[in-house]
């Protein structure tokens, strides 16, 4: 089946510091990849994606590069800020195609960023 | 991408009793999409409701406890009937931009059932 497995959290780091949170996946075909943010007490937010092998998401600082190989989708930034702590998702949708494409999300990663 | 507003924002409900949300959005979308996110826990797709049709529900979650309308293509309604307090989740309503081929979500509903 589809699935999606992140690093384990919580993440805590210094400002500053360099981010990788961890993601693989499992999927048939060639699934679209995703990452969602939630900052406390809000809904998700779309971070970045990437459709296709070689793809790299980049959006604020953050970028993800796609590796077919390695069914792998790392999230990483160079200089992290406080106003990055979150929860972060990893996801995909399993195929391009017609109808209702529904996203499987990895367990998520708290991260918290200290001054 | 699209915009989209859901009420209540959060509630405190007594068990036994039912909830409805609201989900509410900018633009005509054809797919809506009602996850749950229990505490500290990543989200599970709850059903996809389509305009005119009757809802999808993923495996787990039955029509009787989660009723979902769709009247038109801007709006959207789950119930949480019959409530305990393993409901006590964040109830959030996504929509897809099938041209982008990307999902955005609402705000989220923070439920409390006592």
């Amino acid at each position: 089946g589809n699935s999606v497995t992140q690093m384990e959290g919580p993440v805590t780091l210094s400002e500053e510091a360099f981010l990788t949170i961890n993601c693989t996946y499992t999927a048939t075909g060639y699934p679209s990849l995703f990452w969602y943010v939630q900052y406390p007490g809000e809904g998700l937010q779309l971070l970045l994606k990437a459709t296709k092998a070689d793809d790299k998401g980049s959006n604020k600082g953050f970028e993800a590069t796609y590796r077919k190989e390695t069914t792998s989708f790392h999230l990483e930034k160079g200089s992290v800020q406080v106003s990055d702590s979150a929860v972060y998702f990893c996801a995909l949708i399993p195929t391009r195609a017609q109808g209702a494409q529904k996203l499987v999300f990895g367990q998520g990663t708290r991260l918290t960023i200290n001054p | 991408s699209a915009v989209i507003s859901q009420k209540p924002s959060r509630d405190i409900c007594q068990r036994g009793t039912s909830l409805t949300i609201q989900c509410q959005v900018d633009s005509q979308v054809t797919m809506m999409f009602w996850y749950r996110q229990q505490p500290g826990q990543s989200l599970t797709l709850i059903a996809t409701a389509n305009q005119g049709s009757e809802a999808t529900y993923e495996s787990g979650f039955v029509i009787d406890k989660f009723p979902i309308s769709r009247p038109n293509l801007t709006f959207s309604t789950l119930t949480v009937s019959n409530m305990s307090p393993e409901d006590s989740s964040i109830y959030l309503c996504s929509v897809q931009d099938r041209v982008a081929y990307e999902q955005y979500f609402g705000p989220g509903t923070r439920l409390t059932v006592t």
